[in-house]
């Protein structure tokens, strides 16, 4: 089992819709990461969590450490929306990332 | 501010050739810095990371390696490239004590053929 799991792995939705992805960890944690990485490959960071919820414009953040479980929320999703979203892991017992397989959001206009 | 520069861009190499492939930051002092690789349909595969000039970790035995030669420089090679190693790499830093949070260059885009 990975020791950080993302769902769902593919995701296909209509222009507006409101998306939830949503990432489970068994490991003790200092933060959490929230990536997204478009086609062309670059990454970015979009969230970095370690208690409560964050919002950047349609994109938001929460996680709930006791659950050890974190969602990413887009209202009003678009299809420049689409790319692969990557939940990560920094563990409490080094400063290495731990990822996600990551989800594939495909938003249709 | 910070800037992590990658080059090159792309890249196409035939089996057997050697690899160099360079990542530098910018206004940062003693970052730690990473080295990841993305095959075609994968997740991200840590490859090096270093805390400090001449410091490397290894994660995944290979034909690769990396190299540390200035605090702000970072750079993965290899004497003989295999068909395997094609893909994506990117280079991360972050700062060396809190936070956490990683910044990742463009990335290079290697094909072996």
């Amino acid at each position: 089992k990975n020791e950080v799991e993302q769902s769902p792995q593919n995701l296909t939705a209509q222009e507006g819709e409101f998306i939830t992805i949503n990432c489970s960890y068994s490991v003790g944690i200092s933060a959490l990461h929230w990536l997204q990485q478009h086609p062309g490959g670059g990454i970015v960071s979009l969230f970095m969590l370690s208690s409560g919820k964050k919002k950047h414009g349609r994109l938001i953040a929460t996680i709930n450490i006791q659950e050890k479980h974190s969602s990413l929320h887009i209202t009003a999703s678009h299809p420049r929306d689409s790319a692969v979203y990557i939940c990560a892991v920094t563990p409490d017992s080094n400063y290495q990332l731990i990822w996600g397989a990551g989800t594939k959001l495909i938003i249709k206009p | 501010s910070q800037t992590i520069h990658q080059w090159p861009a792309t890249l196409v190499q035939p089996v057997g050739s050697p690899l160099s492939l360079e990542c530098t930051v910018e206004g940062t002092s003693n970052p730690n810095l990473y080295w990841y690789r993305q095959a075609a349909g994968r997740g991200l595969q840590l490859l090096f990371y270093s805390v400090g000039i001449g410091q490397i970790s290894s994660e995944v035995p290979q034909n690769l390696s990396a190299s540390r030669p200035q605090d702000r420089q970072f750079i993965l090679s290899s004497k003989k490239l295999l068909l395997s190693d094609s893909g994506f790499y990117l280079c991360a830093w972050r700062w060396s004590g809190i936070p956490y949070e990683q910044y990742f260059g463009p990335g290079t885009r290697l094909t072996v053929t």
